[in-house]
């Protein structure tokens, strides 16, 4: 069963585009929702997380939009950038739960062109 | 700070061989946990360990397992390689008072043959 769904695959965005990538989960447990980026050889590095208490949080280009009710989060790059080529996980978690564990959605290949 | 350190960086065994992969948590962080990444199914949880204690465990077979030292390092060992097994291998440390704040290594690509 995956928990967090996350769309698109694969996105394709010019130079300066805003880029948005969404999840959605089900676990209403869930209550930390960070995004990962991941360039090729490299691990996931945390970018941005948000708790479900807001409903926006930005930082710098990036920005994280959160619905409780729909259980959906979305993550915005503004002023998309080559540089930004990457992988980008969504992931949810019980923070203080004893699952101790990320659960992630399945990752956007975001390619920006020049 | 040193991150997260992950040894070896690549890997090539033989179907049927036994490998052990080796994790270094950040300096302070107590719990480890693993993950394995493949293109098909992503990044699926296989285990987290706190203090030497295995604290959960994913729906991977009995021939993963793994175990944390006094030092908080952590080894994961898979026996019986099969094909599907190939994938990169991620470590991930944390304090461990909460379950967020995940530094991941650059991980162990794993290639069986």
């Amino acid at each position: 069963q995956q928990q967090v769904k996350q769309s698109p695959q694969s996105l394709i965005v010019q130079k300066g585009g805003i880029s948005i990538i969404n999840c959605a989960y089900e676990n209403t447990a869930f209550d930390y929702f960070p995004w990962y980026q991941q360039f090729p050889g490299k691990g996931p590095a945390l970018l941005i997380a948000i708790r479900p208490d807001v409903s926006e949080k930005k930082e710098g280009r990036f920005t994280i939009s959160f619905n409780k009710s729909a259980k959906q989060f979305s993550l915005h790059i503004m002023d998309s950038q080559p540089g930004d080529s990457a992988t980008y996980f969504c992931a949810a978690s019980n923070s203080g739960g004893s699952n101790y564990k990320l659960t992630f959605g399945k990752g956007t290949l975001l390619t920006v062109n020049p | 700070k040193a991150g997260v350190t992950q040894t070896p960086r690549y890997l090539i065994k033989t179907r049927g061989q036994q490998v052990t992969l080796s994790c270094s948590p950040i300096s302070g962080h107590r719990s480890v946990s693993w993950y394995q990444q493949t293109p098909g199914q992503g990044l699926q949880f296989l285990f987290e360990y706190f203090s030497e204690t295995q604290r959960n465990k994913g729906n991977f077979p009995g021939r993963f397992s793994g175990r944390q030292f006094s030092n908080s390092r952590s080894e994961m060992n898979v026996s019986t390689l099969e094909l599907g097994d190939s994938a990169l291998y991620l470590c991930a440390s944390r304090t461990g008072g909460v379950n967020y704040g995940y530094t991941f290594g650059s991980g162990t690509r794993l290639t069986v043959v």
